[in-house]
């Protein structure tokens, strides 16, 4: 089992409807949870991150960790066609040196 | 200017032919990755650098070997290029010194071997 899961489908979804992603674990030590953005032919850039379990809200975006689940989830509400991209989740445990990522969303935003 | 740059951009190689490719930052961090991904599995890590006397191998280093000639620079070479090794590279960096969830990436190198 990968320690961590994320369904790579591509997604599309009409302009103003809310995205749900989702990502789960099984490496109970994660603590840090992180979302990237990669928009076409750039790499990767963080977007959100949360620590421990809850929720984050950062405008048009909002990160959700479950740690009883071992389940992590954003949302985009009245997503744009800028939100066109992929979505990665990673996660890091505390004194380890690396992220653990997740296979990447295909996010398509139509106008 | 970026803070993370890699170059080449691209590149098509042949099977067998050694090739290195290479990354610069401006960001003073003192931790350097290289990562490759691939259609369906996601980012990869290859090898990681704490620093210039420190360096790791990642999840899938086989084939591929680095040097950190300084703090801001960290290169990877395939000694002998296969096929499969056609991929999208990125170099990222992070600091000790704050929170390590953070990683900066390159823009990325695409690499073709035939």
């Amino acid at each position: 089992q990968k320690e961590v899961e994320q369904d790579p489908g591509p997604l599309s979804v009409p302009e103003g409807a809310i995205v749900s992603l989702n990502c789960t674990y099984s490496n109970s030590a994660f603590q840090y949870f992180m979302w990237y953005r990669q928009y076409s032919r750039k790499g990767p850039e963080l977007l959100m991150y949360t620590y421990s379990s809850g929720n984050k809200e950062d405008g048009r975006f909002t990160a959700q960790v479950d740690k009883s689940s071992k389940y992590i989830s954003l949302f985009i509400r009245d997503s744009q066609p800028s939100d066109s991209a992929t979505y990665l989740c990673a996660m890091s445990a505390p004194g380890n040196n690396r992220l653990a990522f997740g296979k990447g969303n295909q996010v398509v935003v139509i106008p | 200017d970026a803070d993370v740059t890699q170059t080449p951009r691209n590149r098509i190689t042949k099977t067998g032919k050694r090739i290195m490719l290479e990354c610069s930052q401006t960001k003073g961090h003192d931790r350097m990755y290289w990562y490759r991904q691939d259609p369906g599995l996601g980012l990869r890590l290859i090898y990681y650098s704490f620093d210039v006397k420190d360096i790791n191998k990642g999840e899938i280093s086989d084939g591929y070997s680095v040097s950190r000639q300084a703090q801001a620079k960290f290169s990877l070479s395939l000694e002998s290029a296969i096929p499969n090794q056609t991929a999208l590279y990125f170099c990222a960096t992070s600091s000790s010194t704050g929170v390590n969830y953070e990683q900066y990436f390159g823009p990325g190198t695409r690499l073709t071997v035939t």
